[in-house]
């Protein structure tokens, strides 16, 4: 059983286009977390979601939370190069003791 | 240094080697964490400690043992390890360990990884 599934695991998109990752998850939570990792480098992380409609902005990305619908989206607005990296979701699983589970990663690369 | 460093960045290492990784955190936190990354899977979480003291040892092979000697320092030892062990090997500190009820709390930060390659 997949409990956080990101999709699309793999994107290619050219600078400045918009794009959304999604993070479905099908345990019950109460925090979300967004990080990113880059080539040889560590995981950073990018966002705390703690209720159910919060959206955090940094830059050009931006998270949001659906907790009704075990819903996360990372949107990404006029990419840039920089922005190369693979994304990951978290969620705190209260189904199994707060158990931080993660999704595979959506690898992202953007074209100049 | 700040932050979380881990040592040493690469590792080649044959099946009959004892080898140890070393993690340290200059952030004053009270939890680290041992995570496994292979490609293409999530993270898999194989060890925590909180305070020096193990609270989470997830069903993890005895070929690969902890230690915590402090709050700050963890190493992870290898012995006669698989290829398929051959992966990145994250560190990881918080600030405290329950991702309940703390605020902002439950932000880990990362090391940059050891690679590992078992021949």
């Amino acid at each position: 059983e997949l409990k956080v599934e990101q999709n699309p695991l793999f994107l290619s998109m050219q600078e400045g286009k918009n794009y959304t990752i999604y993070c479905n998850y099908s345990t019950t939570s109460d925090r979300l977390y967004w990080y990113r990792q880059d080539p040889g480098k560590s995981l950073e992380s990018l966002f705390v979601l703690l209720s159910n409609g919060a959206v955090k902005q940094e830059g050009r990305l931006m998270a949001s939370l659906d907790t009704k619908a075990r819903l996360s989206t990372l949107h990404i607005t006029a990419a840039v190069h920089d922005l190369s990296a693979t994304y990951f979701c978290a969620v705190n699983d209260m189904d199994s003791n707060y158990q931080l589970i993660w999704g595979a990663g959506t690898k992202l690369i953007i074209k100049p | 240094e700040t932050g979380v460093t881990q040592t040493p960045r690469h590792l080649v290492m044959g099946m009959t080697n004892k080898k140890s990784l070393k993690c340290e955190q200059h952030l004053g936190h009270n939890a680290m964490y041992w995570y496994k990354q292979s490609a293409k899977k999530p993270l898999e979480l194989m060890f925590v400690y909180s305070l020096e003291e193990r609270v989470e040892n997830n069903s993890v092979p005895s070929r690969f043992s902890p230690e915590c000697p402090n709050s700050s320092h963890l190493f992870l030892h290898l012995h006669t390890l698989q290829p398929e062990d051959s992966a990145l090997y994250l560190c990881a500190s918080s600030q405290v360990y329950s991702l309940a009820g703390v605020g902002r709390g439950g932000e880990l930060f990362f090391g940059e990884g050891s690679r590992l390659t078992v021949l």
